[in-house]
């Protein structure tokens, strides 16, 4: 099993360009999360998704959208970047949404740089 | 809000010194309790997670976490640490009642000199 991967490993945009984040897992997890890590911030909870077809916001969700269409991938955009989107963008999914089931386990990350 | 506190931001050691990691939550009600490990340029990897049960819980590499209840605490400890757990050490917390939201602290860096 290849777990959680992410593509690409690292881009960079210009302010105002559009891009979007692959996340995909052969685990056949029902919950699929984004998450963003700054700089002694922790990492922060961007957008969520309990299923196919659904998604929800999380902590910090201005300025990305999210799309769930097959339950193995999960889509994360942002429509015009800013340079404070500049992070590393994880990518999470568990089989469920707490207890055991809740375990999360990790992507390798996407390093964005916006200028 | 639920919210996660880890009381040291860098921390500094010797081969073989042993470690505590201190982490607080705020919540009054069921949690789910985890440490993940980020190793230089890796993904996070589950150390070790707290359900229910003995509140002492073993994780991978020699790691260990006591749950108290009664402090909102969940530290981490290595009685003997090595060069390789150079890395960066996040406490999380999921409330139960709350939904999926895992909560994170802000990390502590643990650099071992050999």
């Amino acid at each position: 099993n290849a777990g959680v991967t992410q593509t690409p490993k690292f881009r960079v945009l210009k302010t105002g360009q559009s891009m979007t984040l692959l996340c995909a897992q052969d685990m056949n997890h029902e919950y699929m999360y984004w998450y963003r890590q700054d700089p002694g911030m922790g990492l922060r909870l961007i957008h969520y998704s309990v299923g196919e077809g659904t998604t929800a916001k999380g902590e910090v969700p201005d300025g990305y959208n999210v799309s769930r269409l097959k339950k193995q991938n999960f889509l994360l955009g942002l429509e015009s970047a800013a340079p404070s989107q500049t992070s590393v963008y994880f990518c999470a999914s568990s089989y469920g949404g707490s207890g055991s089931f809740g375990t999360q386990y990790f992507g390798p990350g996407t390093r964005l740089l916006v200028l | 809000a639920q919210s996660v506190s880890q009381h040291n931001h860098h921390v500094i050691l010797s081969e073989a010194a042993s470690l505590e990691l201190g982490c607080n939550y705020s919540y009054g009600g069921t949690v789910n309790l985890f440490w993940y490990v980020q190793y230089p340029g890796q993904h996070l990897q589950l150390l070790l997670k707290y359900f229910s049960g003995d509140p002492l819980v073993k994780g991978i590499k020699g790691f260990e976490a006591e749950f108290i209840k009664s402090k909102f605490s969940f530290n981490l400890r290595k009685p003997s640490v090595q060069w390789s757990d150079t890395a960066e050490y996040f406490c999380a917390v999921n409330a139960r009642q709350a939904g999926t939201a895992l909560i994170f602290g802000k990390g502590t860096t643990l650099s071992v000199s050999s």
